[in-house]
């Protein structure tokens, strides 16, 4: 069964460290989200991307979150100057076209420091 | 506004015992889904229900939806002490392409 699969696992990084997160989409999935669920609360949207271009975000990504997706296959999530509120498990999420489930990682843990 | 709001909160049952979670959303749904997420760890996708289906099941599974009341039920039978975890309802907006979760319910199955 296809997955989408999320690198690393798990991510230690000192406090005004930029932070890379990656995601190998399902084969032929257009639609790619990322997702954050700080410890003990709901999985917040942050972000979805489409056609190479972001085509909503949340209130939450602000100018410290950058996503592209460079070479056609991972798609990334980069955190610029990390700040110890951006712990949290990072999900992301990959979806079909004309699809209407999106299909979810299994998440990067990263615990700034 | 929120939605995808579960109820309740948190749910303590004896380990055999019928487990039953709610979810209320607040604008029309292409399709509603359950996961279930242990303590720490990733999401795990248990059903999916499209907006024009009523009742679904998967193994120990049931799920409900009405859409004229905007709500969905979970239902876990013969509920397991591996049943604990959190449980999340998530929808997907007519139109739109981001899905949106609930707060989550947490159930605790006692052996």
């Amino acid at each position: 069964e296809p997955e989408v699969t999320q690198t690393p696992s798990h991510q230690v990084t000192q406090m005004g460290q930029e932070v890379i997160l990656r995601c190998v989409p399902i084969s032929n999935h257009l639609y790619f989200y990322w997702y954050r669920q700080i410890l003990g609360q709901k999985v917040e949207f942050l972000v979805s991307f489409y056609n190479n271009e972001i085509s909503e975000k949340s209130e939450i990504f602000d100018d410290q979150f950058s996503v592209e997706r460079p070479d056609g296959s991972n798609f990334t999530l980069k955190i610029r100057s990390t700040k110890l509120e951006d712990s949290a498990m990072y999900f992301c999420a990959t979806q079909g076209q004309g699809a209407t489930e999106a299909f979810f990682g299994q998440g990067t843990r990263l615990t700034v420091v | 506004s929120q939605q995808g709001e579960e109820d309740p909160q948190a749910l303590s049952i004896q380990e055999g015992e019928n487990a039953t979670m709610n979810c209320s959303y607040k604008t029309s749904i292409n399709n509603l889904q359950w996961y279930r997420q242990n303590s720490g760890r990733g999401l795990v996708h248990l059903i999916l229900i499209r907006s024009n289906e009523r009742e679904k099941h998967s193994g120990r599974l049931r799920v409900t939806l009405d859409t004229s009341k905007k709500s969905s039920s979970l239902l876990i039978t013969a509920s397991r002490a591996a049943d604990t975890a959190s449980y999340f309802c998530a929808t997907l907006n007519t139109g739109g392409f981001k899905t949106i979760f609930g707060a989550g319910t947490r159930l605790f199955v006692k052996a």
